[in-house]
């Protein structure tokens, strides 16, 4: 089973519209921390958000929010008022400790094109 | 700036001709890492430092080889490059192994195998 799944490849929005980026994860582990990266074509994976297993509260970073249900294992990427240089992948990445060994576990990606 | 840097951006090399990639950070963490990213997939982990101590994913090909002299810089050999070994590859550290510990990520070395 794949541990942590992004159903979107692709996704077009228009300018200044906010977007919602789907992630779903799998884990037996109570703690774990879910991150979100960003992917130009420059190649560079830049950290947006954390979100730890605790928190109670949804993580926000400036037009990045965090719409973490855990009941329903969903920690979807919210972006508001997009802008043209949003346009990247995007990814959902999950890290767990199993057995003292750690792993950031990536998602497949979704591509956001901003147009506009 | 604190940060992660990799050297060089772009190499090119031949079909089983050894070459190395290097990392380097002003981050201080304790924690090093190399990925492998194919095009229009995933970072895949090949191996990680913790301090001195490696750390290998067990389906990382033998191919692959990893040193840290130091707590700064870390480099990734690639013994006998194939065709299939063309990828980007990205350096992250972290300061330490914990699951609220942010992997920050270098800008990736685009390797190309002729």
């Amino acid at each position: 089973a794949q541990k942590i799944t992004q159903t979107q490849p692709g996704m077009f929005v228009q300018e200044k519209e906010a977007v919602t980026l789907d992630c779903t994860y799998d884990t037996s582990d109570q703690s774990y921390g879910l991150f979100w990266y960003k992917q130009p074509s420059s190649g560079e994976m830049i950290f947006l958000i954390y979100q730890g297993s605790y928190d109670e509260q949804n993580a926000t970073e400036g037009r990045y929010s965090l719409n973490f249900q855990k009941a329903r294992k969903s920690a979807n990427l919210v972006i508001s008022a997009s802008q043209l240089g949003d346009s990247a992948m995007y990814f959902c990445a999950m890290r767990e400790i199993n057995f003292g060994n750690e792993k950031l576990t990536f998602g497949t990606g979704t591509r956001l094109t901003i147009i506009p | 700036d604190a940060m992660v840097i990799q050297n060089p951006r772009y190499q090119v090399t031949q079909f089983g001709k050894p070459v190395t990639l290097s990392c380097s950070q002003t981050l201080n963490h304790n924690v090093m890492y190399w990925y492998q990213q194919k095009s229009s997939q995933a970072p895949k982990l090949l191996f990680h430092y913790y301090d001195k101590d490696f750390n290998n994913e067990a389906d990382t090909p033998d191919n692959f080889q990893s040193r840290r002299p130091n707590t700064s810089f870390c480099f990734l050999d690639i013994r006998s490059p194939g065709l299939g070994d063309a990828a980007m590859y990205l350096c992250a550290t972290s300061l330490r192994l914990a699951v609220a510990d942010t992997q920050y990520f270098g800008p990736g070395t685009r390797l190309t195998v002729l």
